[in-house]
């Protein structure tokens, strides 16, 4: 059983430029999270996805970003014209539940994503 | 607004010392969870405590949830150089109408000294 799968591992970016990144989840798991880590600091919570809805989007800046999880195929985060203060690792974790039991289950983390925005 | 807060920031340890780590949250929790992550990696998850006073042990690892669920301690005895990398706890904090994902703490880097 394949864990949270990220692509790509390692992402750079112009100024400008578009970034995509993909999470896979677990199998089985229907609710996926994507955090935002700084250097030297915490996870930030960006956003909750469940398959075709988005749950909850209060982490997420209101502008150039935005996040999908379509019925087929991995929950994609979108950053548009990105500027250098995007560069972070973005974390996706999956859970088998959600809403506000995902509290009272383990969170699966992929690898990241690493952007680097030039 | 609604945090996680941890302390140290930073841990510099020799092999074979202790550390603790603690975190505070400004409003109570339903429960806790505590992730490691090694430089370059990703959070690996370690344990969640759910009960009021909980003390839970892993080997080495001491995890403590405080009366009142709003703090919450890891305790590693005689640290070993496997033990480096970035201790996290998280929690569940809610926020309008629903629950968002879990609030992390910024973490306390564990570095040990041979």
């Amino acid at each position: 059983n394949a864990g949270v799968m990220q692509n790509p591992r390692h992402l750079v970016r112009r100024r400008g430029q578009e970034a995509r990144l993909r999470c896979s989840p677990m199998k089985g798991h229907s609710h996926v999270y994507w955090y935002r880590q700084l250097p030297e600091e915490g996870l930030k919570f960006m956003v909750y996805l469940q398959k075709e809805n988005i749950i909850d989007e209060s982490g997420m800046p209101k502008e150039r970003f935005s996040a999908e999880f379509p019925k087929e195929g991995p929950s994609i985060l979108r950053i548009q014209q990105v500027v250098r203060g995007d560069s972070a690792a973005y974390f996706c974790a999956s859970s088998p539940i959600g809403g506000e039991l995902v509290g009272n289950t383990e969170a699966f983390f992929g690898q990241g994503t690493r952007l680097t925005v030039v | 607004g609604q945090q996680v807060m941890q302390i140290p920031q930073y841990q510099h340890v020799q092999e074979g010392e202790d550390f603790t780590t603690y975190c505070n949250s400004s409003t109570t929790l339903s429960n806790i969870q505590w992730y490691k992550q090694r430089p370059g990696g990703h959070p690996v998850f370690l344990i969640q405590l759910v009960k009021s006073g909980e003390v839970k042990k892993q080997k080495r690892l001491t995890f403590q949830f405080g009366e009142a669920k709003k703090n919450s301690s890891l305790h590693i005895t005689a640290t070993q150089t496997t033990d480096v990398g970035t201790y996290f706890c998280a929690g569940l904090l809610y926020s309008g109408g629903g629950a968002d994902g879990l609030t992390f703490g910024k973490g306390t880097h564990l570095i040990i000294q041979p």
